[in-house]
């Protein structure tokens, strides 16, 4: 069975700086998806980015960047230039490509964006 | 703009009640889904659904059940209300298949069972 692990219950930033939330997964698949979310407060949940696994190079969408590892079953989400509307749950999550698409999800990390 | 609504943003319901959650979708999604997110559980899945009348068990099935009639609509039900089913429950949706696979998400509805 597939696990998402995100080791970082609660993370701060100041806002201009960057930082990394970290995710780890387990899987036997070799083709997969892995995605991070974003729930602002009192807010639905969005898509921030999105990986294939079959893809080496880095996922990118503005200030947001994956680095996936794929040996390593890591993927991390980094926010650059962090600003204070980035105030947020985070989660991560697997999707296997075989079979239903159901998703994995880890159990969040809460980031807080300092003024 | 895809919009995935649901009926209620808070709920608050006796033990033992029949409890209905809706959620509606307008992107003529295939997949839809019902959650429920726990501070340091994170997301698990009740039950998905792939087509009309259809529906699988996901993670936590135990307690709950669904009715997919329309393509549009997904409701999750509660069949006698318990205090550990107070949560935050959440609809999702997507499309069978596609590059993407990303997942649409209502507003969440808070329940809180007494």
């Amino acid at each position: 069975a597939q696990t998402v692990t995100q080791s970082q219950p609660e993370m701060s930033v100041q806002e201009a700086e960057t930082v990394t939330l970290s995710c780890t997964y387990d899987t036997s698949e070799s083709n997969y998806y892995l995605f991070w979310y974003k729930q602002p407060p009192s807010r639905q949940m969005i898509l921030v980015i999105r990986q294939e696994a079959y893809k080496q190079q880095n996922a990118t969408e503005n200030r947001f960047s994956v680095n996936f590892q794929k040996a390593a079953k890591s993927f991390s989400l980094k926010i650059s230039d962090s600003q204070l509307g980035d105030t947020a749950m985070y989660f991560c999550a697997f999707m296997k490509t075989s079979g239903t698409y159901k998703y994995i999800f880890g159990t969040g990390t809460r980031l807080k964006v300092l003024a | 703009d895809v919009k995935v609504t649901q009926s209620s943003r808070y709920l608050v319901k006796r033990t033992g009640e029949k409890v209905f959650l809706e959620c509606v979708q307008d992107m003529d999604h295939e997949n839809m889904f019902w959650y429920r997110q726990d501070p340091g559980l994170g997301l698990r899945l009740i039950y998905f659904s792939y087509d009309v009348k259809m529906k699988e068990k996901g993670d936590i099935p135990e307690g709950y059940s669904v009715s997919r009639e329309k393509k549009e609509r997904f409701s999750l039900i509660l069949e006698s209300a318990s205090t550990n089913q107070t949560s935050m429950y959440l609809c999702a949706s997507s499309f069978l298949a596609g590059y993407t696979y990303e997942q649409y998400f209502g507003p969440g509805t808070r329940l809180t069972v007494t």
